[in-house]
C-alpha cells in the first residue's frame, strides 16, 4: 500500500513565523498535492506538483509556497503565517491520470 | 460550473441500522467518481472508485451506486457500526484534466 506521511499531527505556530509542513511518499508517485480543510468549505487545492522541481498553484495559492527537490517530497511553507491559516492541512499523491490517490493523515496547524 | 453536492450534511442513526448517502455532481466530462471515509482528524481513505461504466461496487458493507445519466452517486451502509462515524466526501473526477472535484462531506454519527 502506498504510504503517504505527514511530519506533524498537531502544530501550533505564533504569528508572522515561518512554517514547514512536510509530506513524503513511498511509492515512485509523480504527483503531488497539498490541500486545506475547514469546515463547510471542503477541501481546497493550494499547490501541486507533477514532476521534481515543478509545481503549479491551485485554487488558492496566496500566502504559501511549496518546495519539491526529491519525487518522494513535497513540502508546503507558509513565509509568515497569519491566523487564518488555522486549518487542516492535507497532503495527497498519485500516479498519472489521479490513479491511485491517496491521502497523508493531516496536520492540524494552529496559527495564534 | 464544475460543482459536488452531497446531502444530507449531517446524519445521526442508530447502531446496526442501515444509511444512504446521496451525491449530486455537474462535472463533465465525467471520469469517475470516489467515495471516502475521513475519520476525526484523519486524512480521507479511500472506499470505491467507480468509472462511467460502473453502476454498484460494493467494499464490505458500504456500497456505491453511480447513475451516469441523472449524474447522481449513493454510498449504502449496511448494519451500521460505531466506528463507521466518519465524514464521507464525494469525489469526482473530470475526464482529460484529471482534475478532482470535492463534495463537503456529510458527517455521520452512529449512537448504540
Amino acid at each position: 500500500d502506498v504510504k503517504v506521511t505527514q511530519s506533524s499531527r498537531y502544530l501550533v505556530k505564533r504569528t508572522g513565523e515561518k512554517v514547514f509542513l512536510e509530506c513524503v511518499q513511498d511509492m515512485d508517485h509523480e504527483n503531488m498535492f497539498w490541500y486545506r480543510q475547514d469546515p463547510g468549505l471542503g477541501l481546497r487545492l493550494i499547490y501541486f506538483s507533477y514532476d521534481v522541481k515543478m509545481k503549479e498553484k491551485g485554487d488558492i495559492p496566496e500566502g504559501y509556497s511549496v518546495s519539491r527537490e526529491k519525487k518522494e517530497r513535497f513540502s508546503l511553507i507558509l513565509e509568515s503565517a497569519s491566523t487564518n491559516q488555522t486549518s487542516m492541512y492535507l497532503c495527497a499523491s498519485s500516479i498519472q491520470g489521479n490513479y491511485g490517490y491517496t491521502f497523508g493523515s493531516g496536520t492540524r496547524l494552529t496559527v495564534v | 460550473k464544475n460543482q459536488v453536492e452531497q446531502s444530507p450534511q449531517s446524519l445521526i442513526i442508530l447502531e446496526g441500522k442501515n444509511c444512504t448517502l446521496q451525491c449530486n455532481y455537474t462535472v463533465s466530462p465525467f471520469s469517475n467518481l470516489r467515495w471516502y471515509k475521513q475519520d476525526t482528524g484523519r486524512g480521507p481513505v479511500s472506499l470505491t472508485i467507480m468509472t462511467f461504466s460502473e453502476n454498484t461496487k460494493s467494499n464490505g458493507r458500504y456500497t456505491a451506486t453511480l447513475d451516469a445519466d441523472t449524474k447522481q452517486s449513493s454510498l449504502h451502509i449496511t448494519a451500521s457500526q460505531l466506528s463507521d462515524s466518519a465524514s464521507y466526501i464525494c469525489v469526482v473526477s473530470d475526464a482529460g484534466a484529471n482534475n478532482l472535484f470535492f463534495g463537503t462531506g456529510t458527517r455521520l454519527t452512529v449512537i448504540p
